[in-house]
């Protein structure tokens, strides 16, 4: 079956530099969800959308942005990048947005590390 | 607002042992809970969810986990510990408005030989 497909899967920066991390959802999905996850902790929430639109929004720094294409594939864009960015960014997918029982479905993730 | 909470950031067991992870939740609404397992430099699996159709619920890899209001617990177990079981273990809940996960801060297991 398909997955969630994330790139890069690695990544190195410098400090001040940008970035764009890539997330193709599962077919027919049409909401995915950005997480963070810095060392040896639990994934955060960042950013969702829905058919297109943002739908949620958690503890995203404003240096980032990200949005949905119209072939709902999602890109999340990290500008200024700092050291404390260097973590595992993970895309999950769904299909319903509204159906909270929905399972989420997580991609292998891009670990970013800025230097 | 939701929130999970994970007891025991370790937990160490022998190959064949039960396995007990622990999860306590708060909600205030009805609560949708899932156990998700991460290997190293892998992705979150979906182990099992709660959707309250039913308190006791099947997952893959032999584990369960049992929904108990009156405790707001979602205790994750395994009869028999295999070592391929070793790996990091997260119990999350839905927010109430959207379908965005909170992660409780996770729980290693450890599987000895």
């Amino acid at each position: 079956a398909a997955g969630v497909i994330q790139s890069p899967r690695h990544l190195i920066k410098e400090k001040r530099e940008t970035a764009t991390l890539k997330c193709y959802p599962i077919p027919r999905h049409d909401t995915v969800y950005w997480y963070q996850q810095g060392p040896g902790q639990d994934p955060q929430f960042l950013i969702s959308f829905y058919e297109k639109m943002q739908s949620d929004k958690g503890s995203i720094p404003d240096r980032f942005s990200a949005q949905q294409f119209s072939d709902y594939h999602s890109e999340l864009n990290m500008s200024s990048l700092e050291l404390g960015d260097s973590a595992l960014y993970f895309c999950a997918s769904s299909s319903q947005w509204r159906e909270r029982t929905d399972t989420q479905y997580f991609g292998p993730g891009t670990r970013l590390t800025v230097l | 607002a939701q929130s999970v909470t994970q007891l025991g950031s370790h937990v160490s067991v022998s190959e064949g042992a039960l396995v007990l992870l622990r999860c306590n939740y708060s909600s205030s609404v009805p609560p949708y809970l899932f156990w998700y397992v991460q290997y190293p430099n892998q992705g979150l699996q979906l182990l099992l969810k709660y959707t309250s159709a039913a308190t006791l619920v099947k997952g893959i890899n032999g584990f369960e986990a049992e929904f108990k209001k009156s405790e707001t617990s979602f205790h994750l177990t395994k009869p028999s510990a295999h070592m391929s079981d070793a790996a990091e273990y997260f119990c999350a809940v839905t927010s109430s408005n959207t379908g965005k996960l909170i992660f409780g801060q996770g729980t290693t297991l450890q599987v000895k030989p």
